[in-house]
């Protein structure tokens, strides 16, 4: 089976422009997350979807948002775009009922802010 | 204010050895607690999961603890090989968070020949 996939995997902006990110979960996943990990910490907890409603939010700024589709990919959006949101942007997935606890990270992208 | 520290030094252990990673939080309280192993630009790989109710988890060359008293867990792998050469991360999830992990900031192991 094919692992998470996020697409792009490198992005360049400028401060004040907007993003959208993707994410397709594994097969059979129904539940989506998205984390931040900025160079040298452990990634932070933005969002969590599951069967396309929201069920948890991390303490970052509404300039950011997400959302699940009807084949379980997701999208993360930022807008306005600040330098400090630079940082590789993970997706995970996990299945439903037993083994709901392990999430499968995507590769990330890698978004770069100048 | 809740944390969650591992040992933000770089461990370097010699090829055959047992390494011994540490995560210690506080103001927590743990459903679940997880190890992910990360090589560089590549998202965290998931390799055990120990429950509130549990003391240890062995999976092949890796073994996990679970201290809910220290509010520790420890990680090990034995008989380390250069391969195991990576960053690793313990993440909690706490009772009624849903799946959503809190992660340390990792300890990078570098196994040596």
């Amino acid at each position: 089976d094919a692992g998470v996939t996020q697409s792009p995997t490198h992005l360049i902006k400028t401060r004040g422009q907007q993003v959208t990110l993707r994410c397709s979960p594994i097969s059979g996943h129904k539940s989506v997350s998205w984390y931040q990990q900025v160079l040298g910490q452990g990634p932070q907890f933005i969002f969590q979807y599951y069967e396309k409603e929201e069920r948890g939010r991390g303490n970052f700024p509404d300039r950011f948002s997400a959302r699940q589709f009807p084949n379980y990919s997701s999208e993360l959006n930022v807008n306005a775009l600040l330098l400090g949101d630079s940082a590789l942007y993970l997706c995970a997935s996990s299945r439903p009922g037993r083994g709901k606890e392990t999430q499968y990270f995507g590769p990330g992208t890698r978004l770069l802010v100048l | 204010s809740q944390k969650i520290e591992q040992n933000s030094e770089a461990l370097n252990i010699q090829e055959g050895k047992t390494a011994t990673l540490t995560c210690n939080y506080t103001n927590y309280s743990p459903a679940y607690l997880q190890w992910y192993r990360q090589d560089p630009g590549r998202g965290p790989v998931f390799l055990l999961l120990i429950r509130e109710n549990e003391k240890e988890k062995r999976k092949e060359r890796l073994k996990v603890t679970f201290d809910t008293t220290l509010k520790q867990s420890l990680f090990h792998i034995t008989a380390s090989q250069p391969a195991d050469s990576a960053t690793y991360l313990c993440a909690l999830a706490e009772r009624g968070g849903g799946n959503k992990l809190t992660f340390g900031t990792g300890t990078q192991l570098k196994v040596e020949l």
